[in-house]
């Protein structure tokens, strides 16, 4: 099974920072990542798919990159409306996912 | 617009069953994989299990937390796709997503609570 490592497990930043979460893969999965966006009582939401493409609709500010067994999701410029958990997804061996990240605001 | 939408959840006591329906409109259901993911109170997204297309043979896979017990199958006529939860325990107790994998996990349903208590 393909595990997913991702941290940091909560972070607090201002409005306007620019926020780094990482994922760490325990095998190489090419670039068969997702990133999601999860707000209280809701399902997630795509963000990222294949490591870096932006879904549709989804604000410019959102980024990813990596491949293989690392990857980084950025949110530049924290938007207040930013407030949620996120996970990273690989989606190369069945599914798994992170343990999520809380992103608050300071 | 994709959509999909569970039902079927509700309280069952524990050693009992139940039976998620997962309704897809929008997209091409039978060409779709349907995977089930469940999220207790408070914690992070598990997969459950998956169903695969008719070109892919409906190939099923579990997770070990719930293999032998749960059942995932599918009714493309009705462009449904239904999780069958037997022997149910305590920590089985979440709100139970179906996503469905095109070429990409993308869509979710909004989710549906299993709650197994006594």
């Amino acid at each position: 099974d393909i595990q997913m490592t991702q941290s940091p497990s909560s972070l607090s930043a201002s409005v306007g920072d620019r926020v780094t979460i990482t994922c760490q893969a325990s095998q190489g999965i090419n670039n068969y990542l997702n990133w999601y966006q999860q707000k209280p009582g809701k399902a997630p939401k795509l963000l990222i798919y294949d490591a870096t493409n932006l879904q549709a609709g989804v604000p410019s500010r959102f980024s990813g990159s990596g491949s293989g067994t690392h990857f980084t999701f950025t949110i530049n410029s924290l938007q207040p409306e930013d407030i949620a958990t996120y996970y990273c997804q690989q989606y190369a061996n069945f599914l798994t996912f992170g343990g999520g990240t809380r992103v608050e605001i300071k | 617009e994709v959509q999909l939408v569970e039902s079927g959840g509700g309280m069952v006591q524990p050693g009992g069953s139940l039976k998620l329906s997962c309704v897809g409109s929008g997209f091409s259901f039978s060409g779709s994989a349907i995977h089930w993911v469940r999220q207790a109170s408070g914690k992070g997204l598990e997969w459950v299990g998956r169903i695969r297309s008719r070109s892919n043979n409906y190939a099923t896979a579990y997770a070990a937390s719930v293999k032998g017990r749960f059942i995932v199958s599918r009714d493309d006529s009705k462009n449904t796709a239904y999780l069958q939860m037997n022997t149910l325990r305590s920590e089985d107790t979440a709100v139970y997503y179906c996503t469905r994998v095109a070429t990409i996990p993308d869509y979710w349903g909004q989710g549906t609570l299993v709650t197994v208590s006594s």
